[in-house]
């Protein structure tokens, strides 16, 4: 697609459930990162996968966090047993390398914002 | 440990003049920095990036400037517009295959008319 495409756009959901935040990246970027945002803070870092493999899963905050990205495009955030602590935007981004510089560049997604009750 | 660190939660700037927004790194081992602009409700979009081999990188009305020594770099935006009032991140990564881009906290944009 066009852009990063991520659904669904706002999940409410209670304490101890289980919640899935779906990525649909931009066509033909083989990177994909999720990032969490909560108020006042800027993006944290989470997992990131270059395929269908999670390069770099250290930002993950605990086991109850998981992801997949079965066939090296789509990407599923996983959080089981939720917790009020959870509750932000979750960002999904893809990226490119910047010509100019030569840095890795990330375009976002609009996010997933989870609220747990 | 703050990575990126921007200590200037918010900034406002009257319509016409220069915003200079900063940004200050703690590891010398950064290659790259960005910075990023959010509206709400939307995701971060890119500005503009600047490698640590260089120290000013312009495109159209935003510049940012590096200073290695200082670690510390500028976002300047002149002349200043009302579509400009948003939310500013400044991120950083290095240039190992697998590293992650760090973000700062942001400093939010006000462009008084």
């Amino acid at each position: 697609g066009a852009g990063v495409s991520q659904t669904p756009s706002n999940k409410v959901t209670e304490k101890g459930k289980y919640v899935e935040l779906r990525c649909d990246p931009i066509s033909g970027h083989t990177a994909l990162y999720w990032y969490r945002q909560s108020l006042g803070q800027g993006p944290e870092f989470l997992i990131y996968f270059q395929g269908t493999g999670a390069a770099d899963d250290s930002g993950l905050p605990n086991d109850r966090f998981f992801a997949v990205r079965p066939e090296g495009s789509v990407s599923t955030l996983k959080i089981q047993r939720t917790e009020r602590g959870d509750s932000a935007v979750y960002l999904c981004a893809s990226s490119r390398t910047e010509a100019l510089s030569g840095a890795n560049v990330l375009t976002f997604g609009a996010g997933s914002r989870l609220t747990v009750l | 440990d703050q990575q990126v660190k921007q200590n200037s939660p918010s900034l406002s700037v009257q319509e016409g003049r220069i915003s200079i927004l900063n940004c200050d790194y703690t590891n010398s081992m950064f290659d790259y920095f960005l910075w990023y602009k959010k509206y709400p409700a939307e995701g971060p979009t890119f500005l503009i990036s600047i490698s640590s081999i260089k120290d000013k990188n312009e495109d159209g009305r935003f510049t940012v400037f590096l200073n290695k020594s200082a670690k510390h770099l500028s976002l300047h935006i002149v002349p200043s517009q009302p579509g400009d009032s948003a939310v500013y991140f400044c991120a950083a990564s290095s240039d190992l295959r697998d590293d992650k881009i760090i973000f700062g906290k942001g400093t939010r944009l006000h462009i008084l008319p």
